[in-house]
């Protein structure tokens, strides 16, 4: 149980275009989603917090229009980076917390590899 | 605010040996602890976590950890190590008061030798 996905799992992009991902939590209802950036061989920084129906909670230095969140259902959350830059180029995480319960431990998706060109 | 510090960045062992992977964190109150396996090009798996209770904490894979009050440590160890077991791992705390989002360390990574 406690299944959180990804889509897509890697994706190349043109430097100017926008990109969606998703992060799907397949068995359970997930109250919390969280976006994390990781750039390699470092650790994980969260970016922003989501709940379902209201405005994601951005960490400081985290450009809110740039990195776009949106938690429409207990079960989905999207990523979109607007107007993507090759700095924007990382792997991205999301992770999901257990609605109703088990909330100290988060769930984690398998990452988007974001290659922007 | 809490910290994470894994003083380790990489470390190498051999198939059959044992491992001992360094955490420290620094929280005012008692935390929340939890090592993760991260695999090259995935997400996070939860190895273990300490609430509370018992400080020796048994996890999957044959992992374990111990917490330490006293030293602010949360080390994780494993008597025999697999070469399925290189990957990066990463100690984060969160906090017992608040939100419970974690912080996580820089992460350790382990390479295994034949």
């Amino acid at each position: 149980g406690a299944v959180v996905s990804q889509h897509p799992s890697r994706v190349i992009c043109k430097s100017g275009t926008s990109v969606k991902i998703e992060c799907r939590s397949l068995d359970f209802q997930a109250t919390t989603m969280f976006w994390y950036r990781q750039f390699p061989k470092k650790s994980l920084m969260l970016m922003a917090t989501s709940n379902e129906g209201s405005k994601a909670t951005y960490e400081q230095g985290v450009e809110k229009d740039k990195f776009l969140i949106n938690h429409a259902s207990l079960t989905l959350s999207t990523l979109t980076v607007t107007s993507a830059h090759p700095e924007d180029s990382s792997f991205y995480i999301c992770s999901a917390d257990l609605a109703g319960g088990g909330k100290e431990t988060q769930y984690f998706g398998p990452g988007t590899r974001l290659l922007v060109l | 605010a809490q910290s994470v510090t894994q003083p380790d960045i990489h470390i190498t062992v051999s198939e059959g040996a044992s491992l001992e992977l360094r955490c420290n964190y620094s929280y005012g109150a008692t935390p929340y602890l939890f090592w993760y396996v991260q695999s090259p090009g995935q997400g996070l798996q939860l190895l273990l976590k300490y609430f509370s209770g018992d400080t020796l904490v048994q996890g999957i894979k044959g992992f374990e950890a111990e917490f330490k009050r006293s030293q602010s440590s949360f080390n994780l160890r494993k008597p025999s190590v697999h070469w399925s077991d290189a990957a990066e791992y990463f100690c984060a705390v969160a906090s017992s008061g608040g939100s419970y989002i974690p912080t996580f360390g820089r992460g350790t990574s382990l390479i295994v030798h034949p």
